[in-house]
């Protein structure tokens, strides 16, 4: 069965600190990998999509896939509060398999 | 990213009654949608994928007598809840990917339904 693993937190990192999140994967094929980060009640939002090895940076954002490992992340450089949410991870074969997510505090 | 809109965002409704879910790709056209459920504190779960002019493809577990989804044009996908029953209850999501099979996902603002 194709799974996606994060870590359900919460993860609590103090204001300007980086904040790291964590992913793996089980299904070796999957060819596209995305972070998304979802607001309680709300509906997710796109933040990263990642498709080869190595780093992606989008202002504070930074995704990173190792394929062998089956694994990746995403850093949030000067964490605000406004970053508390949970982070979604998803790997993408045929279909976009989604994490249980990963629930971030920011605090003051 | 891509816009899709979704309607109503909240629906309460008596056990027993049916609840239409619409979902609209605004800037792009969409031959596959797809909709999701979360239930409280759980990830979104794949229900199905509705393919534009053809039958819809269920997940495993899912009954396809009970949600019914219908993609009558290439911007607008519905999901009918038929015969609604209080563990329905969740909040229901629907998606779409403007730039192949393997792009980015964006997704509705969800709906979620309360049954009584």
């Amino acid at each position: 069965q194709k799974e996606v693993e994060q870590n359900s937190g919460p993860l609590s990192v103090p204001e300007g600190a980086i904040a790291s999140l964590n992913c793996t994967y089980s299904d070796r094929g999957s060819q596209s990998f995305f972070w998304y980060r979802q607001y309680s009640g709300k509906s997710p939002e796109l933040i990263m999509s990642i498709y080869s090895n190595g780093d992606k940076e989008d202002g504070r954002f930074t995704a990173q896939l190792n394929k062998a490992s089956q694994y990746v992340s995403l850093l949030i450089r000067d964490s605000q509060p406004s970053d508390s949410a949970t982070y979604l991870c998803a790997a993408n074969t045929d279909k976009l398999i989604f994490g249980t997510g990963t629930r971030l505090q920011v605090f003051p | 990213g891509a816009v899709v809109s979704q309607h109503p965002s909240r629906v309460i409704c008596k056990s027993g009654t049916s609840v239409k879910i619409e979902c609209r790709s605004l800037d792009f056209q969409a031959t596959t949608m797809f909709w999701y459920r979360q239930f409280p504190k759980q990830s979104l779960m794949l229900m199905a994928t509705s393919n534009e002019g053809s039958k819809a493809t269920y997940e495993q577990g899912v009954e396809k007598d009970k949600f019914l989804i219908n993609h009558a044009s290439l911007t607008l996908s519905t999901l009918t809840v038929t015969s609604a029953h209080p563990e329905d209850s969740s909040f229901y999501i629907c998606s779409a990917r403007p730039g192949g099979p393997t792009g980015e996902l964006f997704f509705g603002e969800g709906s979620r339904l309360t049954v009584l």
